[in-house]
């Protein structure tokens, strides 16, 4: 497997644009997890998916964030509009939630700068 | 919800020397701790996991422990080396469901020559 494939790898925009950040979990796994990296704040849960399902937006900053995952083999997460302060590096993990085997494997990360 | 502190933040060593991370929980519901490495510019990855049903777990130069009373683990590092320089987050959560994992802040590690 290819593991967790994450696109763009880096994107750069202007404040105010829409940014479509992309993510093909490994197959099989059921839990799908969108994680934002900053040096304040580390690592973030966004939202996360089980069996396509959003089960816990808690962690979504604001209304400008929506994320979906129409099948088990895709999903986006959204900013628009985009603001200088969600310059982040922002990870799709996925897992397989049974059992005790909890890990979470993470995709190379998207570079998000938004001028 | 769960919340997971760490320490040190930052932390420099010798290499050789040993290294040790330390983070508390808050959810005496958790009962799965992982640690994750993440090398500058990579990808964070799991080195090793311990669950409550054990105090400490050996990898290699690598071993957690876990006090469930006391709420906090720890990860030991022994006779670093200079790959061993990376960022170290452990988490917590509630294995075998669909919960959430909670990261600590993270320490960098710096294993200097």
């Amino acid at each position: 497997d290819a593991g967790v494939i994450q696109s763009p790898r880096h994107e750069v925009t202007e404040m105010g644009q829409e940014v479509t950040l992309r993510c093909k979990p490994i197959s099989g796994h059921n839990s799908l997890f969108w994680y934002r990296q900053t040096m304040m704040r580390g690592l973030e849960l966004l939202i996360y998916f089980n069996n396509n399902v959003p089960i816990d937006d808690s962690g979504m900053p604001e209304d400008r964030f929506s994320a979906k995952m129409p099948n088990a083999s895709f999903s986006t997460l959204k900013i628009q509009p985009s603001e200088p302060r969600d310059s982040a590096v922002y990870f799709c993990a996925s897992s397989l939630n049974q059992g005790p085997n909890g890990e979470l494997f993470f995709g190379e990360g998207s570079r998000l700068t938004v001028l | 919800g769960e919340n997971v502190e760490q320490h040190p933040s930052t932390l420099s060593v010798q290499e050789g020397d040993s290294a040790v991370i330390k983070c508390t929980y808050s959810d005496s519901a958790s009962n799965y701790f992982p640690w994750y490495k993440q090398e500058l510019g990579k990808r964070p990855q799991l080195i090793i996991d311990i669950r409550s049903n054990v105090g400490e777990k050996k990898d290699q130069r690598i071993a957690v422990t876990l006090n469930k009373t006391a709420k906090h683990f720890s990860l030991h590092i022994t006779e670093t080396q200079p790959e061993d320089s990376a960022v170290y987050f452990c988490a917590a959560s509630l294995a075998g469901t669909a919960s959430k994992l909670t990261f600590g802040t993270g320490t960098r590690l710096q294993v200097t020559l």
